[in-house]
């Protein structure tokens, strides 16, 4: 079945870039996600990415992905103490109106000052 | 900013008891979704609604679970009995989808969740 892996834990000073990685089984899947969730909340998508991109980028986040070896990767540049918390890759399987969510475990960021 | 709100925060219960979890969606997403999420785990889909219909609910335990959204808008997720084991977050989120999978309208935008403990 579908899967998605996530290194469980980065810890990164303050001002340093961060780079949180994932990779997914499904080839079919058509979008692909970065969520945050910080402590007690819910999930807020930071960025995604369409499957026939390679790059995206937005402000101070860069969304790396190789379609070939279905590896996606989060860059946070200039990395801040606001930016700790659980980062979670998801991507989109399925299509139509049964398209769904895959989570990995999801990364904890930890931001030394 | 519109939001999916959810209620409760937190929620208290001893084993056997019934529990039950509200969602308002986005104004206008006609899809809505209940995910569990397990400490240490990312969230697992529940049950997915287009609407009033349920288009997913495979990976909700039936013989105890129940979720509905009578009027295609709130929606209700309800427990009973709670076991131990269910003691997790609940989340709901809705998105816009349409009839195209494949579209930004996927983006599935999330509540804060209702955290339950069952003692």
């Amino acid at each position: 079945g579908e899967d998605v892996e996530q290194s469980l834990f980065l810890s990164v000073r303050e001002g340093d870039s961060s780079v949180i990685n994932c990779t997914y089984t499904d080839s079919s899947s058509t979008y692909l996600y970065w969520y945050k969730q910080e402590p007690g909340a819910g999930l807020q998508l930071l960025t995604y990415i369409f499957s026939n991109m390679d790059m995206k980028q937005d402000q101070r986040l860069t969304v790396l992905l190789n379609k070939k070896d279905k590896h996606l990767s989060l860059r946070i540049a200039d990395t801040q103490t606001g930016d700790s918390a659980i980062y979670f890759c998801a991507e989109m399987v399925g299509g139509g109106s049964q398209g769904n969510l895959i989570f990995g475990k999801g990364t904890k960021l930890s931001v030394k000052p | 900013e519109a939001e999916v709100a959810q209620s409760p925060r937190y929620k208290i219960t001893e084993k056997s008891q019934a529990v039950a979890f509200w969602c308002d969606p986005i104004s206008g997403h006609a899809t809505l979704y209940w995910y569990r999420q397990i400490l240490g785990q990312g969230p697992e889909l529940l049950v997915q609604f287009q609407d009033e219909s349920v288009v997913d609910d495979s990976q909700l335990p039936k013989d105890r679970f129940s979720a509905e959204r009578l009027k295609g808008v709130d929606s209700t997720l309800k427990i009973q009995p709670a076991e131990l084991g269910d003691s997790a977050m609940y989340l709901c989120a809705s998105s816009a989808l349409g009839s195209s999978g494949a579209s930004p309208w996927n983006i599935q935008y999330f509540g804060a969740g209702t955290r339950l403990s069952v003692l």
